[in-house]
């Protein structure tokens, strides 16, 4: 199957630092891509939506100046935590759809991010 | 987007046939019902994907209803690696001109294996 990666995978930060996340989608392209975030024992909670080439679509109560996006590239798009908070620590994945000529145009997620935030 | 209902957990014992099952009473005639799998600190990764009545792939099979309310996915013969958390979702697969749906996860059902 299709390959997503992201980078890094895990990162500790000083609260009021900016932390960037990457996600890469390495054997296809992707126009759009999903970013989530997972607290421990919780479900994936959708953040936004990445499109290249244009801004990316913010889930209701999401900050879009806090979790800045930019999709710059058929194959990259990178979530920016600005000054991040204790309360940003999480797990951040990303998500891309392969349209396919078969039955499954699947969303290959990446491995994720664990962030904390001291 | 269609909200989908599964138990919250389950219990099973290696080498026993798993069926979890999922409601989706609101699904909409464009939906297909898709199924991840996720381990701790992973990202989800795609197990099986239906339309309707009965699909079956090398490690899952789904079957769905002719009303598609609903859908149940069979793991046969569990092992201990099969311990994680399964996810049933609905949205529409917008096939070959693109334009995919976002994704909304619901609880899940985290499966226990056992020895």
């Amino acid at each position: 199957g299709a390959v997503v990666s992201q980078h890094p995978s895990r990162v500790i930060c000083k609260s009021g630092t900016s932390v960037k996340i990457e996600c890469r989608s390495l054997d296809f392209q992707a126009t759009t891509m999903f970013w989530y975030r997972q607290f421990p024992k919780q479900s994936l909670m959708l953040m936004a939506t990445s499109n290249e080439g244009s801004k990316a679509t913010y889930e209701q109560g999401v900050e879009k100046d806090k979790f800045l996006i930019n999709h710059a590239s058929l194959t990259l798009s990178t979530l920016t935590v600005t000054s991040a908070h204790p309360e940003d620590s999480s797990f951040y994945i990303c998500s891309a759809p392969k349209y396919g000529t078969g039955d499954n145009n699947e969303q290959f997620f990446g491995p994720g991010t664990r962030l904390t935030v001291l | 987007l269609a909200k989908t209902t599964q138990p919250i957990s389950m219990d099973s014992y290696e080498g026993q046939e798993v069926n979890i099952t999922c409601s989706h009473n609101n699904i909409a005639t464009n939906d297909y019902i898709t199924w991840y799998q996720q381990f701790p600190s992973q990202g989800p990764r795609f197990i099986i994907q239906g339309y309707k009545t009965k699909v079956t792939n090398e490690v899952a099979s789904l079957f769905i209803p002719a009303d598609r309310k609903s859908s149940t996915l069979s793991l046969p013969r569990v092992s201990l690696s099969d311990t994680a958390v399964y996810y049933c979702l609905v949205g529409d697969r917008a096939g070959f001109s693109g334009g995919y749906n976002k994704l909304i996860f619901g609880a899940g059902t985290r499966l226990a294996v056992h020895p």
